[in-house]
């Protein structure tokens, strides 16, 4: 149980594009859904916080109009990176939590290369 | 504010040896505390969690922890380790103050000697 599931799970663009990723709940419905930046050999860092519904709450720094997060149902949210830059190349990381649960189940990662 | 310090970036050991990865965390609630393994290019996989039950929590592939509230530490241990160990390892401190996000600690990456 509490499977989390991501696509894609790698994907290559040209800079200027954009870019959807989704993270959805396959066994449970997430209340709270979390999208994390990981930079090779670092830690994971927070972007944004989505609940559904809801407008995301995005992380000190991170960018709203760049990195546009939508929750629209209980198992499925989705994180669009807008006009990509080579900067923006990392692995994205979803998790999700259901309420009543103070446990976040990850998926297992997008790396995103652009080019 | 919680906040959760991993003392040692990397940690090597002998295959066959114990594993000792150190945790520290801060907290002004009581906390929940995790440890996840993340094997290259992979996701997170949850190893044990704390969240105020028993204070030595035996978790998957032979990994255990132990929460010390007058240490504030919950390092991570396993008697013998095995190749497939190696990896990266973070300690997480759940904030408590009705957002469930996660503090990651920066991580250890264990590396095990044949």
């Amino acid at each position: 149980g509490a499977v989390v599931s991501q696509h894609p799970s790698r994907v290559i663009c040209k800079s200027g594009t954009s870019v959807k990723i989704e993270c959805r709940s396959l066994d449970f419905q997430a209340t709270t859904m979390f999208w994390y930046r990981q930079f090779p050999k670092q830690s994971l860092m927070l972007m944004a916080t989505s609940n559904e519904g809801s407008k995301a709450t995005y992380e000190q720094g991170v960018e709203k109009d760049k990195f546009l997060i939508n929750h629209a149902s209980l198992t499925l949210s989705t994180l669009t990176v807008t006009s990509a830059h080579p900067e923006d190349s990392s692995f994205y990381i979803c998790s999700a939590r259901t309420g009543g649960v103070n446990e976040q189940f990850f998926g297992p990662g997008t790396r995103l290369t652009v080019l | 504010a919680q906040s959760v310090t991993q003392l040692d970036s990397h940690v090597s050991v002998s295959e066959g040896t114990p594993v000792l990865l150190r945790c520290n965390y801060s907290s002004s609630y009581s906390p929940s505390l995790f440890w996840y393994v993340q094997h290259p290019n992979k996701g997170l996989q949850l190893l044990l969690k704390y969240t105020s039950a028993a204070t030595l929590v035996k978790g998957i592939n032979g990994f255990e922890a132990e929460f010390k509230k007058s240490e504030t530490s919950f390092h991570l241990t396993k008697p013998s380790a095995h190749m497939s160990d190696a990896a990266e390892y973070f300690c997480v401190v759940s904030d408590l103050s009705g957002t469930y996000k996660y503090i990651f600690g920066t991580g250890t990456r264990l590396k095990v000697l044949a």
